[in-house]
């Protein structure tokens, strides 16, 4: 299974546009990138999913480069309810998905 | 659809006392999952099932747990005896798209004294 890195927490004012980055150097080719959101209290929740260059959805954008060596989540102006924690994730189709610590998002006003 | 729905929401218990944690899937889904959840250790797969059938329990922790999935609309996991340890949020998730997007429970905050 392709390990992940991504930061372990990032904080962010209202209104901005957050960017997390995730490291996957050993993706293997049938892998897809695959992000979930985790509020406190909830089960995480999927958010996007891409192979490569670019995915948009109406909660966020994914940005995959040519080498697919990492990912990057973009969020469009966070608001305080964005708050929560985020995970990348590499799965391929016959394997289960396995979560990682993620990155916890503070919006601050 | 209601979703994935789980019970009891909250569980707290005496070490030593068996414990049982329940799921409904979501309604047509084929893949059901049982994860834990501590601050520790994050957010661990214990097994996961498919067409009522268990697929892998590796990251079942010991003989302590077990889990059954007697039809397609319901799951257990069952801790006994269980142990202070084993104070976690257990999520139960579903998935239709193999072992694609998964449809996580509220899950299960269980507290062994």
């Amino acid at each position: 299974l392709a390990k992940t890195t991504q930061p372990i927490s990032m904080d962010s004012y209202e209104g901005q546009e957050v960017n997390i980055t995730c490291s996957h150097n050993n993706i293997a080719t049938n892998d897809y990138i695959t992000w979930y959101q985790q509020f406190p209290s909830q089960g995480p929740r999927f958010i996007i999913q891409g192979y490569k260059t670019k995915v948009t959805n109406e909660v966020a954008s994914l940005f995959i480069p040519a080498d697919r060596k990492s990912s990057t989540l973009s969020l469009p102006r966070v608001s305080l309810s964005d708050t929560a924690v985020y995970y990348c994730l590499v799965r391929s189709g016959n394997t289960p998905l396995v979560f990682g610590k993620g990155t916890r998002l503070s919006v601050i006003a | 659809d209601a979703g994935v729905i789980q019970s009891p929401r909250h569980e707290v218990t005496e070490m030593g006392q068996e414990v049982t944690l329940r799921c409904k899937p979501i309604s047509g889904h084929d893949y059901l999952f049982w994860y834990r959840q501590t601050m520790m250790r994050g957010l661990e797969l214990l097994i996961y099932f498919n067409n009522n059938v268990p697929i892998d329990d590796s990251g079942m922790p010991e003989d302590r747990f077990s889990a059954k999935m007697p039809n397609a609309s319901f799951s257990t996991l069952k801790i006994q005896p269980s142990e202070p340890r084993d104070s976690a949020v257990y999520f139960c998730a579903s998935s239709s798209l193999g072992l694609g997007e998964q449809f996580f429970g509220p899950g299960t905050r269980l507290t062994v004294l």
